[in-house]
């Protein structure tokens, strides 16, 4: 069964760092384009960034509202994607899902939630 | 940035009815747009890509069309798990967005 879980989410203050996983069970990571996504409390959904696959190096792209602060990445022996989120801002708090990038995106995970706040 | 615009954003409807949702792309992004069902406290579910292509496993009930700025989501014979949130998205380029969402619900 194809299956992604994400975890790493909590509490943490403004200016303050987190990394979130999301381990994928069921397909091969590094043959898919890999997608963060969020949704702020009562919300519509809103893309944070993408990984592209093996094929294509491994290269990212990032929403202008995280970009310079959030970092995509993988590890492939543990078929593991990763959100670094950095200097967060209030306006970060959300559900954070990460999403296989096929045809738009065809699977997600159950979502971790991020709340940033002193 | 391409605005992905919704209508209606919420709508009534009963069991057995069919609805549509409309969905309007500020620029053209040929048939790259896709559709979710959502329901409270859950993660979306891809219902249609390509806006007419169902994923594997949705039911037929489901439909899409359109292309260039203007698309639909239809539903047919509604069943009490089809009352969720409804949002089209555009991956004709980046950043990726979505519409603002539509709220089904039951009258």
């Amino acid at each position: 069964e194809v299956q992604l879980v994400e975890s790493g989410g909590g509490l943490v203050q403004p200016g303050g760092s987190l990394r979130l996983s999301c381990a994928a069970s069921g397909f091969t990571l590094s043959d898919h384009y890999m997608d963060w996504v969020r949704q702020a409390p009562g919300r519509g959904l809103e893309w944070v960034g993408r990984t592209r696959n093996k094929a294509n190096s491994y290269t990212t792209e990032y929403a202008a509202s995280v970009k310079g602060r959030f970092t995509i990445s993988r590890d492939g022996s543990k078929n593991s994607l990763y959100l670094q989120m950095n200097s967060l801002k209030t306006e970060d708090t959300a559900v954070y899902y990460c999403a296989r990038g096929h045809n738009s995106f065809d699977v997600w995970g159950q979502g971790t939630m991020v709340t940033v706040s002193s | 940035d391409i605005q992905m615009t919704q209508s209606p954003s919420s709508l009534s409807a009963s069991v057995g009815d069919r609805v549509t949702i409309t969905c309007r792309a500020s620029q053209g992004i040929s048939t790259s747009l896709a559709w979710f069902q959502q329901k409270p406290g859950k993660a979306p579910k891809s219902l249609i890509y390509a806006a007419s292509i169902l994923q594997s496993g949705v039911p037929s009930k489901f439909s899409g069309s359109g292309s260039g700025t203007d698309f639909t989501l239809s539903i047919s014979s509604l069943q009490p798990e089809d009352f969720a949130t409804y949002s089209c998205q555009q991956y004709n380029s980046y950043p990726y967005t979505f519409g603002q969402g539509t709220k089904l619900e039951i009258k």
